[in-house]
């Protein structure tokens, strides 16, 4: 069982927006501003998205953004591509004993 | 450009010891600006912090494998290492090295992965 909760899968019609939560508590997403966001296309390694929450690397399209609320996290996108279609994954820092870090279990998204 | 790439056996056997090594190419371990991680993903299911390391040899482990995970560094070979004990199936996976921005789960460069499979 991960640490963070994530929908299984969600899907969109190319040009809608979609968004991807994360759930976690107190102790992680809640706690700290320390959210990121990877897309992974099958056979690759992940990509960073989102860090901090709702910060964009050098070269990630704005299309892409986050947020956060409370112990929830959020990931949109925004002008949905067929490139899009991957799985993406929250990770989130914490401290509850030790500080490290956990990741969400996942969501496939899928461009109808 | 910043690259990791990850070597070692890809078949371990029950209960030996899985060894990994990660040479970062294009950057300095040394320069302190990063914090060096491993994490795994079993086929077909999601991603596991493994744990990671600072040029100077401070060290954080996911508490759920804290009793079996060592990881080392080695600055004079730009290179980052893993081993982790007493292996079982479950351990079946793909490694992956990666960079942390900010100790604290921001990974902007990583490894292409390589896939450790634990069978007799």
């Amino acid at each position: 069982q991960s640490a963070l909760t994530q929908p299984a899968s969600v899907s969109g019609s190319p040009g809608q927006s979609i968004t991807i939560s994360c759930t976690g508590t107190s102790s992680d997403v809640g706690g700290y501003n320390y959210v990121s966001w990877y897309q992974q296309h099958p056979g690759k390694a992940p990509k960073l998205m989102i860090y901090d929450v709702s910060n964009r690397p050098s070269g990630v399209s704005n299309r892409f953004s986050g947020s956060k609320s409370g112990n929830t996290a959020s990931l949109t996108i925004s002008g949905l591509q067929a490139e899009d279609e991957a799985d993406y994954y929250c990770s989130s820092y914490t401290s509850s004993s030790t500080p490290y870090v956990v990741f969400g279990g996942g969501t496939k998204l899928t461009v109808l | 450009q910043v690259q990791l790439q990850e070597s070692g056996p890809g078949l371990v056997k029950p209960s030996q010891t899985l060894s990994l090594t990660c040479t970062v190419s294009g950057g300095s371990i040394s320069s302190g600006d990063y914090y060096w991680s491993w994490i795994r993903q079993p086929p077909g299911k999601g991603l596991e912090w493994i744990g990671y390391i600072y040029y100077s040899g401070s060290t954080y482990y996911n508490p759920s494998l804290k009793s079996r995970v060592t990881i080392s560094v080695d600055t004079s070979k730009n290179q980052f290492s893993l081993k982790l004990s007493s292996v079982t199936a479950a351990d079946t996976a793909v490694y992956y090295c990666a960079r942390d921005v900010t100790a604290a789960g921001s990974f902007d460069y990583w490894g292409q992965g390589t896939l450790v499979t634990v069978s007799s």
